[in-house]
């Protein structure tokens, strides 16, 4: 997995609760993303990276917000967990935007 | 809208066969064509890739197949084995500091 490691890899939480899900890597890649993977939608990005402290929205990114404080840890919290945002969620990297790398993934589940 | 959309869903098909996975696209802009490969329980890691410079691009049992004036792409596995089973995604990204946009995803499952 490129040296991105995924913390925790499963939780189960609550309606309404704060999680932050943790990407690491170790490669020091420039760009840094998260997906969340759901049957029938495939990978749909949520936020991404481009350097420390520089951050844009992908396609689903309400709810979500992300961090970026030094280049190998990219954070996603979800505020207020909601139950339509269980899901897996993969983060990766890239050097470049043309290759990405994944993570191993985090199972969430919000009940 | 959906940028990139992939077909089929799902597909079965039988040891030594040739499955094929198809994507089209609309954004003319897109420059840059990638193939994931997904295991259960894994991240997808990236299989192949093509521009639309050239029309085919193989590597090993994969090909890309590329049809600029059609803006379609597909993906072809020679000789397919158990162990290609696996949900595959293509994607697709214009130059510049944009991501990729992946496709819905097709799982495969090559039976012995």
């Amino acid at each position: 997995d490129a040296g991105i490691t995924q913390s925790p890899r499963h939780k189960v939480t609550e309606t309404g609760t704060p999680v932050t899900l943790r990407c690491h890597q170790t490669e020091n890649h420039r760009y840094m993303y998260w997906y969340r993977q759901d049957p029938g939608h495939g990978l749909r990005l949520i936020h991404y990276s481009y350097g420390v402290k520089d951050t844009d929205k992908g396609e689903v990114s309400d709810g979500y917000s992300v961090s970026r404080s030094k280049t190998e840890d990219f954070l996603l919290t979800l505020e207020s967990a909601t139950s339509s945002q269980t899901s897996v969620y993969f983060c990766a990297t890239g050097a470049i935007h043309n290759e990405q790398f994944f993570g191993p993934g985090t199972r969430l589940t919000v009940l | 809208q959906q940028q990139v959309k992939q077909s089929p869903q799902s597909l079965i098909v039988q040891k030594g066969g040739i499955p094929i996975i198809n994507c089209a696209y609309e954004n003319t802009a897109f420059d840059y064509f990638p193939w994931y490969q997904q295991f259960p329980g894994k991240g997808p890691a990236l299989l192949i890739a093509i521009r639309p410079d050239v029309s085919e691009k193989k590597e090993g049992r994969f090909t890309i197949s590329f049809n600029k004036s059609a803006k379609q792409f597909s993906l072809h596995i020679m000789d397919s084995q158990p162990g290609d089973s696996a949900t595959y995604f293509c994607a697709a990204k214009e130059s510049g500091n944009t991501p990729l946009v992946f496709g819905k995803g097709t799982r495969l499952s090559v039976i012995a």
